[in-house]
């Protein structure tokens, strides 16, 4: 069964510095998106991608995040000047077709851990 | 915005006895209810979903339940096993609209 692939599985940055978590979508998927989970706490959506633009996003993702698609298969989360409290499991998961009509599919995760 | 809310937080049962997990949603044009069990310190799973044009889906052990008047639907996992212990979330959403989860309800599942 084809899956969503994270890496890398765990990132180590200090406070400040930029960070690029990648994702490789389900091949035949068209829409894409990245959640946040905090440590015991509930997945929260941080933004959806389709047609190479972004159609959604969450209060969360502010000025600091950035998405892009920059090949036919990568999606990739960007964190520009991370805070400690950018700590969190970061999901990728992508869908067939719209997000509110079928269900999305997540990778393993990016455990993002800032000193 | 949607808000879904999820009872109970922690639910333990007897191996073999049924657990009932339940959400509400708080906006009528939500029309799309996935559940997902997630492992320690694994992906969450699509377990099932259901679309607000039926009231009712099952597969094996696992049902889900929908009340649109009422704004509820409901997870019902029956002849419970150990390997069902896990968090589970519920979502809702709107076509074209982001999944909002509730806070997760931890099942143990004791044997």
């Amino acid at each position: 069964e084809p899956e969503v692939t994270q890496t890398p599985s765990h990132q180590v940055t200090q406070m400040g510095q930029e960070v690029i978590l990648r994702c490789v979508p389900i091949s035949n998927h068209l829409y894409f998106y990245w959640y946040r989970q905090i440590l015991g706490q509930k997945v929260e959506f941080l933004v959806s991608f389709y047609n190479n633009e972004i159609s959604e996003k969450s209060e969360i993702f502010d000025d600091q995040f950035s998405v892009e698609r920059p090949d036919g298969s990568n999606f990739t989360l960007k964190i520009r000047s991370t805070k400690l409290e950018d700590s969190a499991m970061y999901f990728c998961a992508s869908s067939a077709m719209g997000q509110g009509n079928q269900p999305q599919h997540f990778g393993d995760g990016t455990r993002l851990s800032i000193l | 915005g949607e808000n879904v809310e999820q009872h109970p937080s922690t639910l333990s049962v007897q191996e073999g006895d049924s657990a009932v997990i339940k959400c509400t949603y708080s906006d009528s044009a939500s029309n799309y209810f996935p559940w997902y069990k997630q492992e320690l310190g694994k992906r969450p799973q699509l377990i099932i979903d259901i679309r607000s044009n039926v009231g009712e889906k099952k597969d094996q052990r696992i049902a889900v339940t929908l009340n649109k008047t009422a704004k509820h639907f409901s997870l019902h996992i029956t002849e419970t096993q150990p390997e069902d212990s896990a968090v589970y979330f519920c979502a809702a959403s709107m076509s074209g609209q982001n999944f909002v989860f509730g806070p997760g309800t931890r099942l143990s599942v004791l044997p």
